[in-house]
């Protein structure tokens, strides 16, 4: 167990809906990461927030947004939701802004 | 740019066989780390090592061991004694520490089966 933790595990919704994930990081991690899983692209990286505040943005789409709130928990919105955004969408934190990241056991989307 | 290449896509072995994993990387940063995690059926990307690129001293954890060798830019994990649990994908990952940030860049995983 990382001591991330990811809610839900499991999403089944539909194309146009709009979807919250939730991220906890570990007690004391400043910097949470999100990364999208999919067949077609592998791990890709999409947007990273240290302490409250967005610190770089990867491939992500402008469907989507995430933000950082006061307790350090995460939240990543997806709307407008289309078949390809299914996948698996981690979460990850660390303490500081090079630290070693450790992951959620992630959230598990299906667009249909 | 930062890159990472995992060429072999599946590797099948027999249990108490060694096996190595291999990464090459391409980056422009003179500061970065190299890590490998790994993703077993259950889904969870679970970290193994960081290395980074001032220490280029090989690493051992029991069956575990890594190869680092800047001057071929790759990173390799050898997996001593193979067993079953040892069924995953890999993946190596990179991150460059100029540009200022810390996101990691992924192969595209080597899938291990260890055949009992």
């Amino acid at each position: 167990d990382s001591g991330v933790t990811q809610t839900p595990k499991h999403l089944i919704t539909a194309t146009g809906q709009r979807v919250t994930l939730r991220c906890s990081p570990r007690s004391g991690d400043l910097s949470v990461y999100w990364y999208q899983q999919s067949l077609d692209q592998g791990l890709q990286f999409l947007i990273q927030y240290y302490n409250g505040e967005e610190r770089a943005k990867g491939n992500i789409l402008e469907r989507f947004s995430a933000q950082q709130f006061p307790d350090l928990h995460s939240e990543l919105n997806l709307s407008s939701l289309e078949l390809g955004d299914s996948a698996l969408y981690f979460c990850a934190s660390s303490l500081g802004q090079t630290d070693t990241q450790y992951f959620g056991p992630g959230t598990r989307l299906t667009v249909l | 740019a930062q890159k990472v290449t995992q060429a072999q896509t599946e590797i099948s072995v027999v249990e108490k066989e060694d096996v190595t994993l291999d990464c090459v990387y391409e980056t422009r940063d003179t500061t970065y780390y190299l890590f490998w995690y790994k993703q077993p059926p259950s889904g969870e990307l679970v970290f193994l090592i960081r290395r980074n690129s001032f220490d280029e001293q090989n690493e051992i954890s029991g069956r575990y061991s890594w190869n680092f060798q800047k001057s071929t830019s790759s990173f390799n994990f050898t997996i001593t004694a193979s067993q079953v649990v040892d069924s995953a994908v890999y993946f190596c990952a990179l991150t460059g520490l100029q540009t200022g940030a810390n996101n990691l860049f992924f192969g595209t995983g080597t899938r291990l089966t260890v055949i009992p």
